[in-house]
């Protein structure tokens, strides 16, 4: 079965710490995406990647940053985490850049800084 | 700003009724997606509508596009306790790069037995 895999399903940290939030994908899929959900506003993306070292910001990019530095995975950097960053954050995969795939999404990261 | 609107918020019906959500979007699609969540959990994807489609089923799902009213619906039939979950709908837009899904805020469903 194909997997998206987040390191973590719970995590808490403290403000100012540098997080690192990992996803690794099984499916040899080109891109790669990390989105927070928060209550009332759905899903958001923070950024994306459709190559090895290559990403995109998304629409929330502040205060994050990535690194892809191989296909299967897709790293997610919170530089210092503060208390507004405290969300619940979901990797996903696609197959290629071409339209008309559907996302594999990782069972998710809820994140709480304190 | 998000692309995809879900209404209603929330749903409740009886295990066995059919279950319709609906999704509104405001710019021009490639295609439109619908997802499921169960609480805590990731997302599954559902069905996909390209914009050259009017319908699409996928055993007791059954997809709707009107892309001159930029809306969708989703019809889940003779439900079951299972289908209790939020679900989101997706769109492709045609600007802004490929494959890069916007999703709207959610319906919750509730299926009661």
């Amino acid at each position: 079965d194909v997997k998206v895999t987040q390191s973590s399903r719970y995590l808490v940290k403290r403000t100012g710490e540098k997080v690192f939030l990992e996803c690794v994908q099984d499916m040899d899929h080109e891109n790669m995406f990390w989105y927070r959900q928060d209550p009332g506003l759905g899903l958001r993306l923070i950024y994306f990647s459709y190559d090895v070292k290559m990403k995109e910001k998304g629409d929330i990019p502040e205060g994050y940053s990535v690194s892809r530095e191989k296909k299967e995975r897709f790293s997610l950097i919170l530089e210092s985490a503060s208390t507004n960053q405290t969300s619940m954050y979901l990797c996903a995969s696609s197959l290629s850049w071409t339209r008309d795939y559907g996302y594999t999404f990782g069972s998710g990261t809820r994140l709480t800084v304190v | 700003s998000q692309q995809g609107e879900e209404d209603p918020q929330a749903l409740s019906i009886q295990e066995g009724e059919n279950a319709t959500m609906n999704c509104s979007y405001k710019t021009s699609i490639n295609n439109l997606q619908w997802y499921r969540q169960n609480s805590g959990r990731g997302l599954v994807h559902l069905i996909l509508i390209r914009s050259n489609e009017r319908e699409k089923h996928s055993g007791r799902l059954r997809v709707t596009l009107d892309t001159s009213k930029k809306s969708s619906s989703l019809l889940i039939t003779a439900s079951r306790a299972a289908d209790t979950a939020s679900y989101f709908c997706a769109t492709d837009r045609l600007t802004g790069g490929g494959n890069k899904l916007t999703f709207g805020t959610g319906t919750q469903l509730k299926v009661e037995l």
